[in-house]
């Protein structure tokens, strides 16, 4: 089983739609986790932290459920610049990158 | 601030050849990385370092060296390259109170 795990993707989606994304990670130990956003062939870069109570930032929320393990990535109003893969990260010791679900929106 | 920075930005070599994928940031950040991307593998830790003088294997050391003898610089030594090491590689530091990991721009690689 991969430490990180996210939902297949590509989600194709219209702009305006709200679409969510999950991820379970399988060391109960995890201390931190985060969303990167990665441009098409270009370099991750941090989105958003993920707390305990969640956390919003504009159209994005980021929710962490430790009892089930898993993190999710609400992004509402889906603009095309939303366009991009997202890696779910957890960091215990080390940080562990999920292969990254894809998101296309569309006009 | 240049942020990380990584040359070349695209290199072809022959099976067997050697190389240096070049890494620097000028954020005085001690801990740095190097990951390699792969599709449907995600983002693989190679080797890191949590200051000068120190490094460590990550995920998939074999067949990469490193060194770490400046705060500002890491160099990743591909030492006889392989087809399955055609990918491409991320540089990334962060300073050690925080855990945002500043990438550089990736180096792809293609092994023939």
């Amino acid at each position: 089983r991969k430490e990180v795990e996210q939902d297949p993707g590509p989600f194709n989606v219209p702009e305006g739609a709200t679409v969510a994304f999950n991820c379970t990670y399988s060391n109960s130990a995890s201390q931190s986790f985060f969303w990167y956003r990665q441009d098409c062939r270009k370099e991750p870069k941090l989105l958003m932290s993920v707390y305990s109570s969640g956390n919003e930032d504009g159209r994005f929320t980021a929710q962490l459920n430790r009892a089930s393990q898993y993190i999710s990535l609400l992004i509402r109003d889906s603009k095309l610049s939303d366009s991009a893969t997202y890696l779910c990260v957890v960091q215990g010791g080390k940080l562990i990158f999920g292969q990254g679900t894809e998101l296309s929106v569309k006009p | 601030n240049a942020g990380v920075t990584q040359t070349p930005k695209f290199q072809v070599l022959k099976t067997g050849q050697s190389m240096t994928l070049q890494c620097a940031q000028d954020m005085n950040h001690e801990y740095m990385s190097w990951y390699r991307q792969d599709p449907g593998m995600g983002l693989r830790l190679i080797h890191y370092s949590v200051g000068a003088g120190i490094t460590d294997q990550g995920e998939v050391p074999n067949g990469y060296n490193v060194s770490r003898s400046t705060t500002e610089d890491f160099p990743l030594r591909l030492l006889s390259a392989a087809p399955s090491q055609t990918s491409v590689y991320f540089c990334a530091s962060r300073a050690p109170n925080s855990f945002e990991q500043y990438f550089g721009p990736g180096t792809r690689l293609t092994v023939t």
